[in-house]
């Protein structure tokens, strides 16, 4: 079984400052993949960055990059010079080995402040 | 990447009443999948739609509540049946391209 934690229910951040959202994951896979989301009050579901259990580099997407520590199991995604457009709920998912369905953390609502 | 259009975005419906939602793809794909997201919750996958085969469904759901339609390989259909306020939610589907899943913009349902 896969299984995602979100331990942030929320997290507030100034404008132009960085943010770091946690993700933890379990898995008995050795191949695997994690996805962050962003999902706006309208509830669409907007795909943000994808890192690959062998992927030696962290992922990088602008101002998204996933803090992947493997050994830790943590998939933190860092927001860097946030916007106001940033403030919505952030989702941590899971792809398994095999599997092409998404384990979903219960997410971190973000907002920011100007 | 993918890009998914649903209709309708949003509907307010009557319980006892039945809601067929659809979901375009802009390419072909082997799989579809149908999510959904209850109030405050994160997202619960629904089934599985295979072109050409019966929807896999996940634990808890059940043909007969969701029936889905996956008539070619761009386009699906789910039905939310019997409807009763409990199933007021946003459903998504989504489909997986090179190694990332994407979603459709959902479709808010309100159940009174």
């Amino acid at each position: 079984a896969q299984k995602i934690t979100q331990t942030q229910p929320g997290m507030f951040v100034q404008e132009k400052e960085a943010v770091t959202l946690d993700c933890t994951y379990d898995t008995s896979d050795q191949s695997y993949g994690l996805f962050w989301y962003k999902q706006p009050s309208s509830g669409e579901m907007i795909f943000l960055i994808y890192q690959g259990s062998y992927d030696e580099q962290n992922a990088t997407e602008g101002r998204y990059s996933l803090n992947f520590q493997k050994a830790r199991k943590s998939a933190n995604l860092v927001i860097s010079a946030s916007q106001l457009g940033d403030s919505a709920m952030y989702f941590c998912a899971m792809r398994g080995s095999g599997y092409s369905t998404l384990t979903f953390g219960k997410g971190t609502m973000l907002l920011v402040s100007p | 990447s993918a890009v998914i259009s649903q209709k309708p975005s949003r509907d307010i419906c009557q319980r006892g009443t039945s809601l067929t939602i659809q979901c375009q793809v802009d390419s072909q794909v082997t799989m579809m999948f149908w999510y959904r997201q209850q109030p405050g919750q994160s997202l619960t996958l629904i089934a599985t739609a295979n072109q050409g085969s019966e929807a896999t469904y996940e634990s808890g759901f059940v043909i007969d509540k969701f029936p889905i339609s996956r008539p070619n390989l761009t386009f699906s259909t789910l039905t939310v049946s019997n409807m009763s306020p409990e199933d007021s939610s946003i459903y998504l589907c989504s489909v997986h391209v090179r190694g990332t899943q994407y979603f459709g913009p959902g479709t808010r349902l309100l159940v009174l």
